[in-house]
């Protein structure tokens, strides 16, 4: 595997369901993100680690949590999602936090449809 | 305000045309990195470019050029020949050293290419 992977591609759920998404980095770096992307919204940035450490929370619901054990993994634990949460969840990774020159990698992204 | 405004929310162009994707800034800093994203159909966002607030020259990847106008604050990408694969949404983003460095996106043009 190369690159950032994510899993699952595509998840549909209910809102009493529990799941969560999976992000995984085979390049090295230390920097680990999730985005929302909502149709007709520009890319909203929720959660960035760095080396392990969450760095930034961007005010969002605590039905969303993250996990990071590692700097090659990321996770997006989800519970009580409402049908307004239905969105691509995009990862991204990049070489360090710090730096105006280090370009983000992305996954595929997974669709998520809350019902 | 916006840190990064796309005005074109569609672009056409003619394959084997160039077309010129506009971008402008918003930052204080004098050091700040700007980046390119193509994001196809299937959802990943695939990097392009980069430019660095310093660099005198402007970018160029491939069939991709960045027409980097400081003073302006504008950061336009070419693509010359273009392609029916060309044919995706376009996303600016920007990285600044007082931000964080927490990447900042624009709203995305998205761009059809004709046969």
């Amino acid at each position: 595997e190369t690159g950032v992977t994510q899993t699952p591609r595509h998840l549909v759920m209910g809102m009493t369901n529990k799941k969560s998404l999976k992000c995984e980095q085979h390049l090295g770096h230390n920097a680990m993100y999730w985005y929302k992307q909502s149709a007709k919204k520009p890319l909203e940035l929720m959660f960035v680690y760095n080396f392990k450490e969450q760095t930034e929370n961007n005010s969002v619901p605590s039905r969303f949590s993250p996990e990071c054990p590692n700097s090659s993994h990321l996770f997006l634990h989800l519970h009580t999602l409402q049908p307004e949460d239905s969105a691509l969840y995009l990862c991204a990774s990049s070489q360090a936090l710090a730096g105006e020159t280090n370009e983000q990698f992305f996954g595929p992204g997974t669709r998520l449809t809350v019902l | 305000a916006q840190k990064i405004t796309q005005t074109q929310p569609g672009m056409f162009v003619q394959e084997k045309e160039a077309v010129t994707l506009d971008c402008t800034y918003d930052t204080s800093d004098q050091s700040y990195g700007l980046f390119w994203y193509k994001q196809p159909s299937s959802g990943e966002m695939i990097f392009l470019i980069y430019q660095g607030s310093y660099d005198e020259q402007n970018a160029t990847e491939g069939r991709y050029s960045l027409n980097f106008q400081k003073a302006r604050k504008s950061a336009n990408l070419v693509i010359s020949a273009s392609q029916l694969g060309d044919s995706a949404m376009y996303f600016c983003a920007m990285r600044e050293a007082g931000g964080s460095y927490i990447p900042t996106f624009g709203r995305g043009t998205s761009l059809i290419v004709h046969p």
